[in-house]
């Protein structure tokens, strides 16, 4: 299995323009997870679905933030507008299963700078 | 709120010591606690995962335990490599969710 696939690896814009993160998650797994990291926040979890449903986007920061997953092997993440402080490195992850044995795979993660 | 802290945030050691890695977390109804390695600009690598039902899991040179009624849980690398050096997270789960720890960075001397 190639694991989580996310493209692009990075991505540099400038502030107002729309981006586009995307994600394959690990075929079979049924929960994707968005995470975005940073040096002052670590590690935040910003939404995650099950069976392609969003479930918790309580992490969602702003509304300029949307995420979807239209089928069992993609995910988007879209911020529009972007703003630099939106900068961050944004990692995707799915599961197999919940629970106990809820092993969380990575992807490499996207490295986003706004301008 | 689950909070998880880990304490130190950097740790130096020679080659060939053993790793200690703290980890503690204030939700003791949780379901796991998984144990990540991060290298510098990369993803996180899972390296162990533990069940609120297990005390310890093996892997290797690694072994990681989990108490849950001090809300700890500790990292054990055995016989440091400079190879081992990379930010360890930890990270309690609930039911789907992870709540991670800052990381402890360690780099490992030659």
């Amino acid at each position: 299995d190639a694991g989580v696939i996310q493209s692009p690896r990075h991505e540099v814009t400038e502030m107002g323009q729309e981006v586009t993160l995307r994600c394959k998650p690990i075929s079979g797994h049924d929960y994707l997870f968005w995470y975005r990291q940073t040096m002052m926040r670590g590690l935040e979890l910003l939404i995650y679905f099950n069976n392609n449903v969003p479930i918790d986007d309580s992490g969602m920061p702003e509304d300029r933030f949307s995420a979807k997953m239209p089928n069992a092997s993609f995910s988007t993440l879209k911020i529009q507008p972007s703003e630099p402080r939106d900068s961050a490195v944004y990692f995707c992850a799915s599961s197999l299963l919940a629970g106990g044995y809820n092993e969380q795979f990575f992807g490499p993660g996207t490295r986003l700078t706004v301008l | 709120k689950q909070e998880v802290t880990q304490i130190p945030a950097a740790l130096s050691v020679p080659e060939g010591e053993n790793l200690v890695l703290n980890c503690s977390f204030t939700d003791s109804a949780i379901y796991n606690l998984q144990w990540f390695r991060q290298d510098p600009g990369k993803g996180l690598t899972s390296l162990l995962l533990i069940q609120s039902s297990q005390r310890e899991q093996t892997s290797g040179r690694l072994n990681a335990s989990l108490d849950k009624s001090s809300g700890r849980s500790t990292l054990y690398i055995a016989a440091s490599q400079p190879g081992d050096s990379a930010t360890y997270l930890c990270a309690e789960g609930n039911d789907y969710k992870l709540s991670f720890g800052a990381g402890t960075t360690v780099t490992v001397r030659a």
